[in-house]
Formats: C-alpha cells, structure tokens, sequence
C-alpha cells in the first residue's frame, strides 16, 4: 500500500532563515506528488505539484520542491521564510494507476521573531 | 461558483445518533472525497468516488457509508456515532488524476 511519511512532526525556524520539510514515499510505480498548505483554522489549499516533467517545481509564494524517484522524496524548500509562512504542511501522492490520494501527517512550521 | 460545499459547520452529536455530512460541488468533478483530520495523524481518507454509481473504501471507512446519486453531491453517513468520530471532516473534489483537490472548509463533528 502508498503510504507518505513526514519525518518531522514540528519544525522551528527563525524569520528570513531557510527552511526543509521532509515527505518521503513509498511507492514502486510512478506518482504524483502534492503540498498542500493549511493556514490557522482554515481548509487546505494547494502549494504546489509534481506530474511529470522537471523535477524542480516551484510555488509563487517562493516556496520549491523537487522530485527525488531514487530516493522517493518530494522535500519542499524555503530559502527564507517569513512570519506569514506559519501553518501547517501536508504532502500528498496519488499513484498515476490508482484513485486514492494519501496525506502524510502533516508538519507545523513555527516561524520564530 | 462556489466551488466545494460542506454542511453543517458545526455539529454536536450524542452516542448512538445517526447523521448525514452534505458536499456538493459545482466544477463537474468526477473525483470526490471524504477525509477526517486528527491532530498529528494528518489527513485520512474515508471514502471517494470516481464518478456517480461509483465508490470505493479508503483508509478508515469503518463506521461511515456514502453513495453517489449525482456528480454534484457526496454525502457522508454516520449510522450510529462513537466519540471516536469526533474530528473535522474534509470533502475534495478534482477534474482528473493529475489535476489537485478542491477542498471544502470542513465540519467540526463532536459526539459526545
């Protein structure tokens, strides 16, 4: 079964600091990858997607992510963050022969003065 | 367009009670879903379906049915509810396979 792992339940991070979210995937055909973005007490909204093509996809928010098919990751990248970034992170896959897409637990980035 | 509907908002239950989570969406979606968010278990699929007369299991279905008379609606049943249940439930709906989920605001479910 597809199963997304989000190694890091919360991560911390000084204002204008970098920052990496880590998702990892397992799944031996090919898939695509979703981050989803959830702001305090809203829905989720999409950041940004991987289907096929190049491997660096890019939000306009200046987030990015690459897909890694060796080493079935899709980290999502800041090069610096900003208050406004605070809300939790999902990634999401969905297998290109299937129906289900399937969250990972989610990671809250906390955005420090 | 309204995109993705969820009602109620908020909803109080009492062990025991039966009641219907109403989603409709006004895209022509053929995929929807139903998803229950826990703190620090992340988004779990419910239900989805691919298209009307069609539906299928996902992670967590046990305690909750669903049907799909109309593209439009996917409502979500809870024939007899357990505190376990408690949890904000998500519905989405997409175009295709590749194409991101619509989500609805949620509903707040508290069954006490």
């Amino acid at each position: 079964a597809q199963s997304v792992t989000q190694l890091d339940s919360q991560v911390p991070v000084f204002e204008e600091a970098p920052v990496e979210l880590r998702c990892n995937y397992s799944s031996s055909v090919s898939v695509y990858l979703f981050w989803y973005v959830q702001y305090p007490n809203q829905g989720l909204q999409l950041l940004l997607k991987y289907l096929s093509g190049s491997t660096l996809v890019e939000s306009i928010n200046g987030f990015e992510a690459e897909f890694n098919k060796s080493q079935t990751s899709f980290h999502l990248r800041k090069p610096s963050v900003h208050i406004s970034d605070t809300a939790e992170y999902f990634c999401a896959v969905r297998l290109n022969r299937d129906d289900k897409i399937i969250f990972g637990k989610g990671t809250r980035l906390h955005i420090l003065p | 367009n309204a995109g993705v509907t969820q009602t109620p908002k908020f909803q109080v239950l009492k062990t025991g009670q039966s009641m219907t989570l109403q989603c409709a969406q006004d895209m022509n979606h053929e995929y929807m879903s139903w998803y229950r968010q826990d703190p620090g278990m992340g988004l779990r699929l419910i239900h989805y379906s691919v298209g009307a007369g069609i539906t299928d299991q996902g992670e967590v279905p046990n305690g909750y049915n669903v049907s799909r008379s109309t593209t439009e609606d996917f409502p979500l049943r809870l024939l007899s509810a357990a505190p376990s249940q408690t949890s904000v439930y998500f519905c989405a709906s997409s175009y295709g396979r590749g194409v991101p989920l619509h989500f609805g605001n949620g509903t707040r479910l508290t069954v006490t």
